[in-house]
């Protein structure tokens, strides 16, 4: 149980911003946000985390929405080094990260 | 950054031998380890999560026999696949955790794909 939702593919256009969505409305108040993307045939790369607050650095911003049951990692200006899987995860109380199926991002030239 | 080293990233074998493979993470100390493995267009499966100096904890449907990990030290996590059969072929990533302090982020290695022949 991934207890998180996201769409399984979408496009995006390079040079814009990529905005990948993610439900996770059952998640306590104390629990991270974590959003991995897996660039094919490697290891995940670690992106951004956030609890409440919306977080930036020099990968991607991550909005989370005042209830937190949703958020959206935004790349701003979308390369093609940019396709990937990208997870939106939580950890579980024994601090695993299951990760669910992930959306797959397609950068368009 | 922290860099989580894993070795090899490829093996071939023949079916019925043994492999290990390593994980290391190289500029911090890892609280605990996990173990994943991947079949193509899947998600990430978790197998084991190993702590420094216990036993690990297999997920259900893991064979603690078959997969036999050790975490001898803080930065070195290894996980062996014995009498390895071709349904074991499969893409293995290992992942380290410095801690809660450090938010629980997850740091992975580049993978290991294993073939049996």
């Amino acid at each position: 149980d991934a207890k998180t939702t996201q769409p399984p593919s979408m496009d995006c256009a390079e040079g814009r911003a990529a905005n990948l969505p993610c439900n996770h409305s059952t998640i306590s108040g104390n629990e991270y946000v974590y959003w991995y993307r897996q660039i094919h045939s490697q290891g995940p790369q670690y992106i951004i985390h956030g609890l409440k607050n919306n977080e930036t650095n020099e990968m991607a911003s991550l909005i989370i929405t005042e209830d937190r049951k949703s958020s959206t990692l935004i790349l701003p200006h979308a390369t093609l080094r940019d396709t990937a899987v990208y997870y939106c995860s939580r950890a579980d109380r024994d601090d695993k990260i299951i990760f669910g199926k992930g959306t797959r991002l397609h950068i368009l030239p | 950054g922290a860099v989580v080293s894993q070795h090899p990233s490829r093996v071939i074998c023949k079916s019925g031998t043994s492999v290990k493979i390593e994980c290391r993470s190289l500029d911090f100390q890892a609280t605990t380890m996990f173990w994943y493995r991947q079949f193509p267009k899947q998600s990430l499966m978790l197998m084991a999560t190993s702590n420094e100096g216990s036993k690990a904890t297999y997920e259900q449907g893991v064979e603690k026999d078959k997969f036999l990990i050790n975490h001898a030290s803080l930065t070195l996590s290894t996980l062996t696949v014995t009498s390895a059969h071709p349904e074991d072929s499969s893409f293995y990533i290992c992942s380290a955790v410095a801690g809660r302090l450090a938010k629980n982020i997850q740091y992975f290695g580049a993978g290991t794909r294993l073939s049996v022949l």
